[in-house]
């Protein structure tokens, strides 16, 4: 079982916006803002999308944004393109016990 | 532009350890400021974060594979590693590399090499 909850799937059609939640606990999305999202297509490696929250990197258009609020960070896609179906996976920062990653069990967007 | 490349072995036996280099280039591992982290996926499955390991060789490991992991550098080669040790099918999965800063931004990754445990 993953230390983050992400629901298993969520769909949207072109043009659309979707949004993937995370949620964890107060030891770990809810305590700190190292929250980062990862892109994920098909037999390739995962992409950053999002970093500490809501900080794009280099190259990854504005379509896509980050939040959080309390325990749950949510990933935002808007003006959906069929090129953004893929699996999304959160991470967090934890120290409930020794500083380590968490990683959530990972979202399928399918782009109707 | 940072690149990574994991290379070992694609086929382990049972009980045994599984040692995979991660090589590094255009950037140098000894140059600080990153860590360096190895991450798991089992096929379908989500991401598991394995360790990673700082240029000093600091190292920090997920839990539940603490026991049986142990991750290394060499510095002179631009390269870290890791073992796994005891292995079982349970560890058979996709290992991929990858450069971490801020503790949890992976933000170069490996193309990943697929591990097969069976006899």
């Amino acid at each position: 079982q993953s230390a983050l909850t992400q629901p298993p799937s969520v769909s949207g059609s072109p043009g659309q916006s979707v949004t993937i939640s995370c949620t964890g606990t107060s030891s770990d999305v809810g305590s700190y803002n190292r929250v980062s999202w990862y892109q994920q297509p098909p037999g390739t490696a995962p992409k950053l999308m999002i970093y500490e929250v809501s900080n794009r990197p280099s190259g990854v258009p504005d379509r896509f944004s980050g939040s959080k609020s309390g325990n749950t960070a949510s990933l935002t896609i808007s003006g959906l393109q069929a090129e953004d179906e893929a699996d999304y996976y959160c991470s967090s920062y934890t120290s409930s016990s020794t500083p380590r990653v968490v990683f959530g069990g990972g979202t399928k967007l399918t782009v109707l | 532009q940072v690149q990574l490349q994991e290379s070992g072995p694609g086929l382990v036996k049972p009980s045994q350890t599984l040692s995979l280099t991660c090589t590094v280039s255009g950037g140098s591992i000894s140059s600080g400021g990153y860590y360096w982290s190895w991450i798991r996926q089992h096929p379908g499955k989500g991401l598991e974060w394995i360790g990673y390991i700082y240029y000093s060789g600091s190292t920090y490991y997920n839990p539940s594979l603490k026991s049986r992991v142990t991750i290394s550098v060499d510095t002179s080669k631009n390269q870290f590693s890791l073992k796994l040790s005891s292995v079982t099918a349970a560890d058979t999965a996709v290992y991929y590399c990858a450069r971490v800063s801020g503790y949890t931004r992976f933000d170069y990754w490996g193309q990943g090499t697929l591990v097969t445990v069976s006899s």
